[in-house]
């Protein structure tokens, strides 16, 4: 089963809202990254927090870890239109460069 | 600064062609290469990865096969295409060593017919 694993699904909020979206995962973890993909393009990586950080922030995102319930959230703040895009949670597997995906929450940031 | 390049961008081929999609890499030295498949709407699934020149390791048994003849080239390819083998293709690296963030391509959309 996937190691990383997002909710919700989808997320469609007007313009200048607040995004919220979390990442759960199963095993202990080195660190967590956030990613970015718009539409039929490459991802792009966003923020990464390691597992001895509680929080960390990018411009207007904001990244929590909670080791002990095992999950992450990702809070964009003055949402854009141009937020609009699918953002996924990604861990390393074992230590051994490989790391694994969450499906994704597709975020909607309506004008 | 460093670059990642695929090609070609969309392709489109019969059952039973053969495949062959190109990743090369600019200004960084013996990186960590990936092969990942998306299928629409979900999550990325590694197919492949490689941590030197002729090493590569596969994560799922397929019709698939990857090379890496040089230090920043990464190559998918297929003797015989299935239909199930659509989807976003995506390249990446990540520094050696560290296998931290990775950096992707801009990825190749592959429709068999």
């Amino acid at each position: 089963s996937q190691q990383g694993e997002e909710d919700p699904q989808a997320l469609s909020i007007q313009e200048g809202e607040n995004a919220t979206m979390n990442c759960s995962y199963k095993t202990s973890i080195n660190n967590l990254q956030w990613y970015r993909q718009n539409s039929g393009r490459g991802l792009v990586h966003l923020i990464l927090i390691r597992s001895n950080e509680r929080e960390k922030h990018s411009g207007r995102l904001r990244v929590t870890l909670d080791t002990s319930k095992k999950s992450s959230s990702l809070l964009i703040t003055a949402s854009r239109a141009a937020d609009t895009a699918s953002y996924f949670c990604a861990t390393e597997k074992n230590s051994n460069y490989q790391l694994i995906w969450g499906a994704g929450t597709k975020l909607i940031i309506k004008p | 600064s460093q670059t990642i390049h695929q090609w070609p961008a969309t392709l489109v081929q019969p059952v039973g062609s053969p495949l062959s999609l190109e990743c090369t890499v600019e200004g960084t030295s013996n990186p960590n290469l990936y092969w990942y498949r998306q299928a629409a709407g979900r999550g990325l699934q590694l197919l492949f990865y490689s941590v030197g020149i002729g090493q590569i390791s596969s994560e799922v048994p397929q019709n698939l096969s990857a090379s890496r003849p040089q230090d920043r080239q990464f190559i998918l390819s297929s003797k015989k295409l299935l239909l199930s083998d659509s989807g976003f293709y995506l390249c990446a690296w990540s520094v050696p060593g560290g296998g931290e963030t990775q950096y992707f391509g801009p990825g190749t959309r592959l429709l068999v017919l």
